[in-house]
């Protein structure tokens, strides 16, 4: 069955620090992917998506590749701020599941000034 | 204009009671969701319905039990409260159950506290 592994937080950096939180996910055929943000106290918002290989889904300076040769769909952020500081889920929506959201367990994202 | 709206935000009571959540999303979107969240962040579904009818129901205890007076409205009610239901419960829908525009919108989560 489908499933999305992620890396386990908490990650802290510092400000204007590059961020990778890593993403691997397990389906068949070709699933969209995405990635989800929780900021502290609010609910989840869509951050960024993709629904083929080899596309780039870009929002606030985050990016993801799907790479379909690596099943990965690591999210990226040349110089996070403060203000990136929250939970980031990784999902995937395909077939097995009958395109309904896995999740993953969500990486804690913690910015210092 | 709130789009996935929940009530209340917070909610402590004691064990044994029944209380209900609300959720309301003015999108016009087919499809909502119930999700329980634990302290460790796991976000994990609930319940799925679309055009009023169950379409996902997870292994969830019997206590909890959705109902969908219309497409817009989608409550939870809990009956004999446990401390272990403590968590933040997320509601959110999504213009299709299936297919590929799924994207689910949420609510702000209400906090649960059972004492």
């Amino acid at each position: 069955g489908n499933s999305v592994t992620q890396m386990e937080g908490p990650v802290t950096l510092s400000e204007e620090a590059f961020l990778t939180i890593n993403c691997t996910y397990t389906a068949t055929g070709y699933p969209s992917l995405f990635w989800y943000v929780q900021y502290p106290g609010e609910g989840l918002q869509l951050l960024l998506k993709a629904t083929k290989a080899d596309d780039k889904g870009s929002n606030k300076g985050f990016e993801a590749t799907y790479r379909k040769e690596t099943t990965s769909f690591h999210l990226e952020k040349g110089s996070v701020q403060v203000s990136d500081s929250a939970v980031y889920f990784c999902a995937l929506s395909g077939m097995d599941s009958n395109y309904q959201l896995i999740w993953g367990a969500g990486t804690k994202l913690i910015i210092k000034p | 204009d709130t789009a996935v709206s929940q009530t209340p935000k917070y909610l402590v009571t004691q064990m044994g009671n029944d209380k209900s959540i609300k959720c309301e999303q003015n999108l016009g979107h087919d499809t909502m969701y119930w999700y329980k969240q634990d302290s460790k962040k796991f976000l994990k579904i609930m319940f799925s319905y679309n055009n009023k009818e169950l379409i996902i129901n997870e292994t969830v205890p019997n206590r909890f039990s959705p109902k969908s007076p219309d497409k817009a409205h989608l409550n939870l009610h809990i009956n004999s409260l446990e401390l272990g239901d403590s968590a933040v419960y997320f509601c959110a829908s999504s213009q299709e159950a299936s297919g590929t525009n799924n994207e689910q919108f949420f609510g702000p989560g209400t906090r649960l506290t059972v004492l």
